[in-house]
């Protein structure tokens, strides 16, 4: 069954460094999401995108964040300048044809990062 | 305020017991609504549904829409213990993104 994969699972950064968090979605998925997850809180949305564009995107997605699809089948996250508060886990996510549930979004198993 | 409420949040049960998870959504440009089993990692898809009354079932978890009460629950019947994990509700709007809540988290002990 194909899967959305992400890398590294773990990444340890210092404060004010950039990181790159990658995921390769499901292909001939065409709908690329990130999410993140502060420990012991809720899934929170951070982006989408779609059609090489960003479709929508929350209030914590400010302007130390990007997201770039390089090629035909990598999607990154890239935080410009960490702070202690992008301490969490980020899960990659896509939907599309292929599925009973196209809308359905599929999610990888998440890069978690830590800030220090 | 939560768009996405849960309850209970926490639940203890015996191998075999059936168990009722509860997920109530705000009606505003709703599409659907998700259910998700999250165990050490990413959540795993498990229901969707759009229409009110219609069951989805699949092995001995069910799961039911009721668009009157704003409303959804997951049954999970002769639970084991590789039932234990949390179980993520979340609402898709009209729009791409999921709006989850806290999870119920279930322990089901032999």
């Amino acid at each position: 069954e194909p899967e959305v994969t992400q890398t590294p699972s773990h990444q340890v950064t210092q404060m004010g460094q950039e990181v790159i968090l990658r995921c390769v979605p499901i292909s001939n998925h065409l709908y690329f999401y990130w999410y993140r997850q502060i420990l012991g809180q809720k899934v929170e949305f951070l982006v989408s995108f779609y059609n090489n564009e960003i479709s929508e995107k929350s209030e914590i997605f400010d302007d130390q964040f990007s997201v770039e699809r390089p090629d035909g089948s990598n999607f990154t996250l890239k935080i410009r300048s960490t702070k202690l508060e992008d301490s969490a886990m980020y899960f990659c996510a896509s939907s599309g044809p292929g599925h009973i549930y196209q809308e359905t979004q599929y999610f990888g198993p998440g890069t978690r990062l830590l800030v220090l | 305020e939560d768009k996405v409420v849960q309850s209970p949040l926490s639940l203890v049960v015996h191998e075999g017991d059936t168990v009722t998870l509860n997920c109530s959504y705000e009606v505003t440009n709703f599409r659907s609504l998700l259910w998700y089993k999250q165990e050490k990692k990413a959540p795993t898809f498990l229901f969707m549904l759009t229409s009110s009354g219609i069951e989805k079932k699949s092995g001995r978890l069910s799961s039911i829409l009721d668009k009157k009460e704003l409303s959804s629950i997951l049954n999970i019947t002769a639970t084991q213990t590789g039932d234990s994990a949390i179980y993520l509700c979340a609402q898709s709007y009209n729009t791409d993104k999921l709006i989850f809540g806290t999870g119920t988290r279930l322990q089901v002990f032999p």
